[in-house]
């Protein structure tokens, strides 16, 4: 598997929530709680915003919050902002004992 | 503070080799690995390899095997990535970061801008 399998665009107006959902396999997303989530504006470099599964690094936003199931892991961001209009890409830790990134995606606030 | 500085933009030919840095500072260099993922134009993120400090291995994607080389030098705290036989598709935003625990790339460098021209 090149990639985790993730929606390429999501869209949602402020204050309401948005879920990206990550699909990976039991070799990476279903069997490791290593799953991660970076939010990526334009020009800049990817920012951590959730680690193993559903930990928030300090000083990120309690809007953000995750979970996993079974091979699938997902993001919701609620209360949405102008400022959250980024690209997101999930990662997980794979058998192989690499790292395997989504595809990314674009979330436009409207 | 935790500070990743890479070395600054290239260009070039189709053939040649690449070679990248990245200084760290502000934390112990030998307590946490170094990944890179790199960025083209427009594209996604993608994993390149890692210098782990969770087994003290160097693992490099498959698709770079054979002219990926993943290197650090503990005494300046400066991590390399040398790229080979450069292609036009290689053309991107090459970024480092530091790996905390298992997987997770909490500091980032600003990302070197490589460019491969045929």
């Amino acid at each position: 598997q090149s990639a985790l399998t993730q929606p390429a665009s999501v869209s949602g107006s402020p204050g309401q929530s948005i879920t990206i959902s990550c699909t990976g396999t039991s070799s990476d997303v279903g069997i490791y709680n290593y799953v991660s989530w970076y939010q990526q504006h334009p020009g800049r470099a990817p920012k951590l915003i959730i680690y193993e599964v559903s930990r928030r690094p300090s000083g990120i936003s309690d809007r953000f919050s995750a979970s996993k199931s079974g091979n699938t892991a997902s993001l919701t961001v609620s209360g949405l902002q102008a400022e959250d209009e980024a690209d997101y890409y999930c990662t997980s830790f794979t058998t192989m004992t690499t790292l395997i990134i989504g595809g990314g995606t674009k979330l436009t606030v409207l | 503070q935790v500070e990743l500085v890479q070395s600054g933009e290239e260009v070039k030919k189709a053939g040649a080799a690449v070679k990248v840095s990245c200084k760290a500072s502000g934390y112990g260099f030998r307590n946490y690995g170094i990944t890179w993922v790199r960025q083209a134009p427009g594209q996604g993120l993608e994993w390149m390899g890692w210098n782990s400090a969770y087994n003290g291995n160097i693992k490099v994607a498959e698709k770079f095997q054979g002219r990926l080389s993943l290197t650090t030098d503990t005494s300046t705290s400066t991590a390399y990535m040398e790229l080979r036989s450069l292609r036009s598709d290689d053309t991107a935003i090459y970024y480092c970061a530091r790996v905390l625990g298992i997987v997770d790339l909490d500091y980032w460098g600003q990302g070197t801008l490589i460019t491969v021209s045929s």
